[in-house]
């Protein structure tokens, strides 16, 4: 069964970087995924389609800042120069046999 | 560039349908995938399911017996209906453009609340 695991929270100062993972149910390592950033209060927003080689490619307008990388069954988002905007929900997605799943989500304090 | 609208009904009573409706503007429906996808208050995001522009559908396994998707691309539209409603279904219901793989955009998401 395809399935993603993400850690409920992370924390971050102001200014630091952070990194924040996706894990990919056994048998599924090789499955490319994509991240999506959710602010207080609103919409999802696209970020990057992130494969299995680490690399990526990014939603328009999304800054450097964020960049995305791989190893085995993990996909790691990880955003550098924390800004107070970035405070938001992350949440990663697959997709396989004609389904779409999502893990579960992580809460990220900037400090 | 693309952009999604969601609309419909904010209150539907328990055993009734949801409908909503979802309109493209600065594109064509006339290609890609389409999807629905809800966040129930405090939690996280679930796929509802999603319709080809060709009329195909997928849903998820867990909602399949009541979900209905169509398209209207004489209106660059696409619909949910979601059949025997409870309290459970409760939610913000987004619609996105679907590449085939990731969702992106995405709409900015309408309440749904299931009450009597």
């Amino acid at each position: 069964q395809l399935v993603l695991t993400q850690s409920p929270s992370a924390s971050a100062s102001l200014g630091a970087s952070v990194k924040l993972t996706c894990t990919l149910s056994s048998g599924h390592s090789s499955f490319a995924i994509a991240w999506h950033q959710q602010q207080p209060e609103k919409g999802p927003r696209y970020l990057m389609k992130l494969n299995s080689d680490g690399s990526h490619s990014k939603g328009d307008g999304i800054p450097d800042r964020f960049s995305g990388s791989s190893s085995g069954a993990e996909r790691y988002l990880t955003i550098s120069s924390l800004q107070s905007e970035d405070e938001a929900d992350y949440y990663c997605q697959t997709w396989g046999s004609g389904i779409r799943v999502f893990g579960g989500g992580t809460k990220l304090t900037v400090l | 560039q693309v952009q999604l609208q969601e609309s419909g009904p904010g209150l539907v009573k328990p055993s009734e349908t949801l409908s909503l409706t979802c309109t493209v503007s600065g594109g064509s429906i006339s290609s890609d995938y389409w999807s629905w996808i809800r966040q129930p208050p405090g939690k996280g995001l679930e796929w509802i399911g999603y319709i080809y522009y060709s009329g195909s559908t997928n849903y998820n396994p867990s909602l399949t017996s009541r979900v209905t998707m169509s398209i209207d691309a004489s209106k660059n539209q696409f619909s949910l209906k979601l059949s025997s409603v409870t309290a459970a279904d409760t939610a913000v219901y987004y619609c996105a453009r679907d590449q085939g793989t990731v969702l992106s955009p995405w709409g900015q998401g309408t309440l749904v609340t299931v009450s009597s």
